[in-house]
């Protein structure tokens, strides 16, 4: 158990389609992330949450639209995606934000755009 | 900008064999650098860590020393199993701006065969 969740694991969604990533973490931190995972590429980061304030939005589509109701959850919203959106979507948290602390990732979410 | 340079892979070894995966950085100041594991089809798990320069991060076996010098963060195993064939991502988080943003490699494949 890595103390970060991510639901679901799994997601093939239509370019037409709605669909919410979640993810819940359980170490009492004040920071969330989302990263983005794409094949032979780096990890992208997405967004920054510090104390349910966005703090980093990474020039990312607004397609994506994250949500951050208390320190503990974390979605990101997706509405008409593109086939080459998909892919890993990570979900991270550390007790603050700042280069000291520690970062957790969740599992993640596999995404599948068809 | 800060970046991160790792060795090309895949790294393929036998069991039992030494392993040095090379990682450099660029960055203002002194950021603090990780070592990111993912196993097949699963998320990022911390390896280890160092926050200043000389630090030894050190976990399962792996280990990796902060050289300012070189500005680099290799990450070395004495003798590797199969069950350490994964994905391997060199980090940083810089100290400036304190946005929380880690940077990644690439990332080196290892496979380890018995």
């Amino acid at each position: 158990e890595t103390g970060v969740t991510q639901t679901p694991r799994h997601l093939v969604m239509g370019m037409t389609n709605k669909k919410s990533l979640k993810c819940e973490q359980h170490l009492g931190h004040n920071a969330m992330y989302w990263y983005k995972q794409s094949a032979k590429k780096p990890l992208e980061l997405m967004f920054v949450y510090n104390f349910k304030e966005q703090t980093e939005n990474n020039s990312v589509p607004s397609r994506f639209s994250p949500e951050c109701p208390n320190s503990s959850h974390l979605f990101l919203h997706l509405h008409t995606l593109q086939p080459e959106d998909s892919a890993l979507y990570l979900c991270a948290s550390s007790q603050e934000v700042g280069s000291g602390n520690t970062i957790y990732f969740g599992e993640g979410s596999w995404l599948t755009v068809v | 900008g800060d970046s991160v340079t790792q060795m090309e892979g895949p790294v393929t070894l036998s069991e039992e064999a030494f392993l040095t995966i090379n990682c450099t950085y660029t960055a203002t100041g002194y950021p603090s650098l990780f070592w990111y594991v993912q196993y097949p089809g699963e998320g990022l798990q911390l390896l280890l860590k160092a926050t200043k320069a000389d630090d030894k991060g050190s976990n399962k076996g792996f280990e990796a020393t902060y050289r300012k010098e070189t500005t680099s963060f290799h990450l070395e195993k004495g003798s590797v199993q199969v069950s350490d064939s994964a994905v391997y991502f060199c980090a940083l988080r810089s100290r400036s701006g304190n946005t929380g943003k880690l940077i990644f490699g690439q990332g080196t494949t290892l496979q380890v065969k018995p």
